[in-house]
């Protein structure tokens, strides 16, 4: 069965523009979370979806914008980017859309704002 | 902030037993205890979680004290391939109920 799957896997963007990012979760998998990682430091939450609504927001500003779609799949929106987004950002999905199962982890994208 | 406090770094020698402490001395009744552990450039994954009593899988064991304020995740016998952080998390399952990660514990497998 594949994975977590995310794309691009790698993305470098400038100040002041706009970057979209996507993650397709695990066949069966309703919930699809997404994480901030800075290097150096531990993944940080910054959605969950679970059909199609978002459960859960962590605390980043509202340059930070995400959905789900039908099929479960997700995208990660962030607006006006700031050098300090430039970071892994990890997609992780759950069948449940808690953490009974364990969360899946794709790859991640990198991204970087210069 | 995370609730789990854990060592920065650890050696552990190829072929034996890494055992790694976690305190998670404010845990609720209602929190899982995970384990999950990222090799360099790779997504975290999952390696065990448990409430109360000890849990075995094909990858480690998860031994937690009666009183659940700590925890140790063993592997039973270490490989290169088992260097990586290893991140402890304690998070009730509840529906979007995200996972604080702090800093982990840095593994190192030496041959």
């Amino acid at each position: 069965d594949a994975g977590v799957t995310q794309s691009p896997t790698h993305l470098i963007k400038t100040r002041g523009q706009h970057v979209t990012l996507r993650c397709s979760p695990i066949s069966g998998h309703k919930s699809v979370s997404w994480y901030q990682q800075v290097l150096g430091q531990g993944p940080q939450f910054i959605f969950q979806y679970y059909e199609k609504e978002e459960r859960g927001r962590g605390n980043f500003p509202d340059r930070f914008s995400a959905r789900q779609f039908p099929n479960y799949s997700s995208e990660l929106n962030v607006n006006a980017l700031l050098l300090g987004d430039s970071a892994l950002y990890l997609c992780a999905s759950s069948r449940t859309g808690t953490g009974n199962y364990g969360y899946t982890f794709g790859s991640g994208t990198r991204l970087t704002v210069v | 902030d995370a609730k789990t406090t854990q060592p920065p770094s650890m050696d552990c020698a190829e072929g034996r037993a890494a055992n790694l402490p976690c305190n998670h001395s404010t845990i609720s009744g209602n929190e899982y205890v995970y384990w999950y552990r990222q090799i360099h450039s790779q997504g975290p994954q999952y390696i065990i979680h448990g409430l109360k009593n000890n849990e075995t899988n094909e990858m480690a064991s998860l031994i937690i004290t009666e009183d659940r304020k700590s925890s140790t995740l063993i592997l039973p016998h270490a490989t290169l391939r088992d260097t990586a952080v290893y991140y402890c998390i304690v998070s009730p399952d509840n529906y979007g109920q995200n996972f604080v990660f702090g800093p982990g514990t840095r593994l190192s497998v030496l041959p």
